[in-house]
């Protein structure tokens, strides 16, 4: 069965630095979301990016962070001078379609440690 | 902000014994999505339900999309070790976007 696959698994990096997470979503896939989950927290929704720009966003989502496809197969997310507090687990995850009867599915995530 | 409540938040239960896990809202939302997530992965989609009043059973689990659609509960028949894991409902408003919540930490006692 297809998968969203993502890299690296874990990412140990120290505060300041930029890290790129990067994701293969499924290949016939159009939608692609990245969410974060906080240790011991619940999983939050950052982006979703749809033909080539981002469609929604949340609040967590600032100037921060970026999203990219930068050819047809990777989607990444650009973190800039880290901090502490964007230590977590980082999902991406793709749908075949936006509408409520698609699944979103999720890839088994990165770890992001900043030190 | 739409804020998802998932009670219990630890479970553990014997072998056999029956369950049931509850998502509430003070929010409609157009689907909701059950997932199961284990340590050191991502959610794994269970059901979708759409519809208020909506039952889906998959095997031992049955999953009720509220008749207001503020609301979901799962119910797990005859539990085994192997349904052992974190159980997330999720939530869909406009567009696309998903409200996870707070998550049910299920362990089944051999």
């Amino acid at each position: 069965e297809p998968e969203v696959t993502q890299t690296p698994s874990h990412q140990v990096t120290q505060m300041g630095q930029e890290v790129i997470l990067r994701c293969v979503p499924i290949s016939n896939h159009l939608y692609f979301y990245w969410y974060r989950q906080i240790l011991g927290q619940k999983v939050e929704f950052l982006v979703s990016f749809y033909n080539n720009e981002i469609s929604e966003k949340s609040e967590i989502f600032d100037d921060q962070f970026s999203v990219e496809r930068p050819d047809g197969s990777n989607f990444t997310l650009k973190i800039r001078s880290t901090k502490l507090e964007d230590s977590a687990m980082y999902f991406c995850a793709s749908s075949a379609r936006r509408d409520r009867y698609q699944p979103q599915h999720f890839g088994d995530g990165t770890r992001l440690s900043i030190l | 902000t739409q804020l998802l409540e998932q009670s219990p938040q630890f479970l553990s239960i014997q072998e056999g014994e029956n369950l049931t896990v509850y998502c509430n809202s003070s929010s409609v939302f157009s689907s909701l999505q059950w997932y199961r997530q284990e340590p050191g992965e991502g959610p794994v989609l269970l059901v979708t339900v759409v519809t208020g009043g909506e039952v889906k059973k998959l095997k031992r689990l049955t999953f009720q999309f509220g008749d207001a659609r503020k609301d979901s509960s799962l119910h797990i028949t005859a539990a085994q070790p192997g349904d052992t894991g974190l159980y997330l409902c999720a939530g869909a408003s406009t567009g696309n976007q998903f409200y996870f919540g707070t998550g049910t930490s299920l362990t089944v006692i051999p």
